[in-house]
């Protein structure tokens, strides 16, 4: 059983241009969340889905993100007219069912570096 | 405004001594605490959790003590070893959370041979 897959691994983009930033759940997970993890800080949350439907969007940037689970195929996170301060690792973590006392499967994250 | 937070940057320890890493946070509404262990370039790894309704977990050389009084809680790792080496996250949820994890900043562990 394959773990929570994300790629690409590194990503490199140049200021203006467009993101997008792929996780696979592990199989029979179908709620994605999203983390960002800026240099020197912990995790913060982003972005909570369900298959077709986004439940939680409170840590996402007003302007520029967004997300989306669709039935088939991977939760992708964008980023349009991506900034330096994009810069990050993102991880997504994925679980059976609403994640409260159980643990959270995490991938091994997207880096983006903005030059 | 940070609801969890972990004072310590980093913190180095000698084989086989005990690690203790702290966590504090401000949100008496939280149900669940969780430890998570993370490499570089690697994602975070589930550790331990505890409910709050204990106020101690145990899990091989691992245990987190809650204090919801002061409300702080904390893992201790005996004996420690080289491989425990890593940024330890503790994160927090609830039911009121809609299932996202609030993280601490992490603190930085080195175990020294």
């Amino acid at each position: 059983n394959a773990g929570v897959m994300q790629n690409p691994r590194h990503l490199v983009r140049r200021r203006g241009q467009e993101a997008r930033l792929r996780c696979s759940p592990m199989k029979g997970h179908s709620h994605v969340y999203w983390y960002r993890q800026l240099p020197e800080e912990g995790l913060k949350f982003m972005v909570y889905l369900q298959k077709e439907n986004i439940i939680d969007e409170s840590g996402m940037p007003k302007e520029r993100f967004s997300a989306e689970f669709p039935k088939e195929g991977p939760s992708i996170l964008r980023i349009q007219q991506v900034v330096r301060g994009d810069s990050a690792a993102y991880f997504c973590a994925s679980s059976p069912r609403v994640i409260v006392n159980t643990e959270a499967f995490f991938g091994q994250g997207t880096r983006l570096t903005v030059v | 405004d940070q609801q969890v937070k972990q004072n310590s940057p980093s913190l180095s320890v000698q084989e086989g001594r005990i690690s203790i890493l702290n966590c504090d946070y401000t949100n008496s509404m939280f149900d669940y605490f969780l430890w998570y262990k993370k490499y570089p370039a690697e994602g975070p790894t589930f550790l331990i959790s505890i409910s709050s309704i204990k106020d101690k977990n145990e899990d091989g050389r691992f245990t987190v003590f809650l204090n919801k009084s002061a409300k702080h809680l904390s893992l201790h790792i005996v004996p420690s070893q080289p491989g425990d080496s890593a940024v330890y996250f503790c994160a927090a949820s609830g039911d009121n959370q809609g299932g996202k994890l609030i993280f601490g900043q992490g603190t930085e562990l080195s175990v020294k041979p």
